[in-house]
């Protein structure tokens, strides 16, 4: 069975503090991608990554980055928290389908982060 | 590029009735498209997802969508809903190396 866990399900932080969100995936995807969802925003991309040590920019990389040092994981970092960024942010990975298009994702189940 | 727009943020219907969530397409090479449900609480699930080999395609828990290529189309259905499948579904779209979603649409299921 396929799985992609997240680091926590609930965070809250301090504006200013430093964030990390962590997801590991089992199954060798190495396609990796991070989103934060929004009420009425549906999800948008925030960084997302095809290999070990490459990373994309999607439509919202501000006031983020993103590493990946092994392919199983893929960290999000929040370099200073502020309240803009209270949201559920989802972690995803697929395989690759041929000339770097991506397959299904399959997503963990979520961090709901509270930035006061 | 590849997007998606979802018509209808809420629906509601009543146990039994059909379901029937709408998503049309936007996309300048024959699309790859998806259905997602996210229970409460939960990460994305996929439903059941178009690759151009049938067009009308069966997903988990009773769900089909049908590709209508004429109408730009990939709504969703279901011929009666159960108080479970309460939940937001997105549709979506695959682009280059990522996925488009659109904004959703909450799903209430009423007794």
């Amino acid at each position: 069975d396929v799985k992609v866990t997240q680091s926590s399900r609930y965070l809250v932080k301090r504006t200013g503090e430093k964030v990390f969100l962590e997801c590991v995936q089992d199954m060798d995807h190495e396609n990796m991608f991070w989103y934060r969802q929004d009420p009425g925003l549906g999800l948008r991309l925030i960084y997302f990554s095809y290999d070990v040590k490459m990373k994309e920019k999607g439509d919202i990389p501000e006031g983020y980055s993103v590493s990946r040092e092994k392919k199983e994981r893929f960290s999000l970092i929040l370099e200073s928290a502020s309240t803009n960024q209270t949201s559920m942010y989802l972690c995803a990975s697929s395989s690759i389908l041929g000339r770097g298009t991506t397959d299904t994702q399959y997503f963990g189940p979520g961090t709901r982060l509270t930035v006061l | 590029a590849q997007s998606v727009t979802q018509l209808g943020s809420h629906v509601s219907v009543s146990e039994g009735a059909l379901v029937l969530l709408r998503c049309n397409y936007s996309s300048s090479v024959p699309p790859y498209l998806f259905w997602y449900v996210q229970y409460p609480n939960q990460g994305l699930q996929l439903l059941l997802k178009y690759t151009s080999a049938a067009t009308l395609v069966k997903g988990i828990n009773g769900f089909e969508a049908e590709f209508k290529k004429s109408e730009t189309s990939f709504h969703l259905t279901k011929p009666s809903a159960h108080m479970s499948d309460a939940a937001e579904y997105f549709c979506a779209v695959r682009g280059a190396n990522d996925m488009r979603f659109g904004a959703g649409t909450r799903l209430t299921v009423k007794p």
